[in-house]
C-alpha cells in the first residue's frame, strides 16, 4: 500500500526554528509537495522537490531524499501566523498525489 | 478575483437529501479535482477531470456524481446524502496533470453536515 507518515501535532516557539518531517512509501515518485493549511481553510501551496536537496524560499525550506523516501521542511524565525497544519503530499508512478494526514503545529510566544 | 470559487460554503441537509456543489476556477487550468476531508483531516481525492475527460474516479460511492460542462467547472452532486458524508469537500485546480499535478490551487471549502 502507499503511506505517507508524519508527526500529528508540534510545538514551537515564536522565533525559534522547527523541522517536520515526512516519510514516504509509495508505487514511484514524481516529486514530492508541502501545503499549509490554516484551521477553516483550503490548503496553499508551500514548496515542490522532485531532486535531492535543499531548496529554500525565504523563511521556508524544503530538503529530499528519495533514496531514504524522506522529506523535511524547515520554518525559521517561527511567527505567530505559521500555526497551521503542514501537509506532505507526494505524486507516484500514476501521477495521483498522495496526502500525508498533515502535521499541526503549534506557535507558542 | 478568486481563483478557484464553490458553492455553497456551507451545507446542512437532512439525511436521504440530493445535493450538489458548484466549482468555478479562472486560472485557465486544464485539470480540476474534487477533494474529501474528513474529521481526521485525510485529504482524499474523490475524482479528477482534465478538458471535460474523467481521469481519476476514487472508489467512493456510485452517490456521488460529478458532472463537467467545460474545463473550467466541475461540479458535484450527491444523491440520498448520508450521515457519513459530513465533512469538507474541496474544489481545486492544476496545469496539466502530468506536469504539475501537485502544484494544485484550491476552493474555499464546502462544509456539509448531514442530520
Amino acid at each position: 500500500g502507499q503511506n505517507i507518515d508524519q508527526p500529528t501535532e508540534m510545538t514551537a516557539t515564536e522565533g525559534a526554528i522547527v523541522q517536520i518531517n515526512c516519510t514516504y512509501q509509495t508505487s514511484g515518485f514524481n516529486g514530492l509537495f508541502w501545503y499549509q493549511q490554516h484551521a477553516g481553510e483550503a490548503p496553499t501551496f508551500l514548496s515542490y522537490n522532485v531532486l535531492d536537496g535543499l531548496e529554500e524560499k525565504g523563511r521556508f525550506s524544503s530538503f529530499l531524499s528519495r533514496s531514504k523516501g524522506y522529506s523535511y521542511l524547515l520554518l525559521k524565525e517561527l511567527q505567530m501566523k505559521d500555526s497551521a497544519s503542514y501537509l506532505c503530499a507526494v505524486i507516484d508512478s500514476n501521477y495521483q498525489l498522495i496526502w500525508g494526514a498533515g502535521t499541526k503545529l503549534i506557535i507558542k510566544p | 478575483d478568486t481563483a478557484v470559487s464553490q458553492t455553497p460554503k456551507y451545507l446542512v441537509t437532512q439525511m436521504g437529501n440530493d445535493k450538489s456543489i458548484k466549482c468555478e476556477q479562472n486560472l485557465g487550468h486544464d485539470t480540476m479535482y474534487w477533494y474529501k476531508q474528513d474529521s481526521k483531516k485525510f485529504l482524499k481525492i474523490m475524482f479528477s477531470y482534465n478538458n471535460k475527460e474523467l481521469i481519476i474516479n476514487e472508489t467512493v460511492p456510485n452517490r456521488f456524481s460529478p458532472k463537467s460542462p467545460d474545463k473550467a467547472h466541475l461540479n458535484l452532486h450527491i444523491n440520498s446524502l448520508e450521515l457519513g458524508d459530513s465533512a469538507v469537500y474541496f474544489c481545486a485546480s492544476s496545469q496539466d496533470w502530468r506536469e504539475a499535478p501537485g502544484t494544485q490551487y484550491f476552493g474555499p471549502g464546502t462544509r456539509l453536515l448531514v442530520l
